[in-house]
């Protein structure tokens, strides 16, 4: 079963500090990996989509890279502001599947305190 | 529209009743998502629509679950004949071509979120 995990589950941090959140996938056969942020109450946005063949993908302070022969990603977050606070998943999409049939993982909560 | 736009906001249903969701996609939208969240997980797949063709069911738990979207444009998913295992927040989303990549992202709605007594 193709199965994707993040950690930590949930993560604190003081305003203005870098962070690093990971995700783990259990099949290398990806096509794309994409990164979502959810606030309470509310839908997703995506925020970056890195296809199979990219290494890495960058948007002002975030930055998400991939290494399928591991079968992770991270999603770095540089100069973290309170405005960060949400919970950040991943979601991966395998060869065979729909463009829209994503595999998410459960989310990192993340809290940045002022 | 200026966003993906989902009604009702919340729907509470008994069990056994039937249910009708419905997102409102941007505007030009070629592809249509719905996705079912449980409390405390990520989001899972349904369905998947390109203008009016259900290209992808494989997600619907059951036979219960039929979604539809005739004109290619506004979709509904239905659920009928309710269980408190539905109890959940149905995402729904678009993008704007066929295929997703770097520049061309999904846009999510908030959600409905159900629940069935």
């Amino acid at each position: 079963k193709q199965e994707v995990t993040q950690i930590p589950a949930a993560l604190s941090v003081p305003e203005g500090e870098n962070l690093v959140l990971n995700c783990s996938f259990t099949d290398s056969a990806i096509y794309n990996l994409q990164w979502f942020r959810q606030d309470p109450g509310k839908g997703l946005t995506s925020l970056l989509l890195i296809q199979s063949s990219q290494r890495e993908q960058t948007s002002g302070r975030l930055n998400a890279s991939l290494d399928k022969s591991s079968g992770r990603s991270t999603l770095y977050i540089a100069a973290s502001q309170p405005g960060d606070s949400a919970t950040y998943l991943c979601a991966v999409r395998y060869y065979g599947g729909s463009q829209g049939n994503l595999i998410f993982g459960k989310g990192t909560k993340l809290s940045v305190k002022p | 529209g200026a966003g993906v736009s989902q009604s009702p906001r919340y729907k509470v249903a008994k069990r056994g009743q039937d249910v009708a969701l419905r997102c409102d996609p941007i505007s030009g939208h070629v592809s249509l998502f719905w996705y079912q969240q449980a409390l405390g997980q990520g989001p899972e797949f349904l369905t998947y629509f390109q203008n009016e063709a259900q290209l992808d069911k494989s997600g619907l738990p059951s036979d219960r679950f039929f979604a539809e979207r005739p004109e290619g444009s506004v979709s509904t998913l239905k659920i009928q004949r309710t269980q408190q295992e539905d109890s959940a927040v149905y995402l729904c989303a678009s993008s704007r071509t066929e295929q997703l990549s770097t520049n061309e992202k999904l846009f999510f709605g908030s959600g409905t979120q159900l629940s069935v007594l």
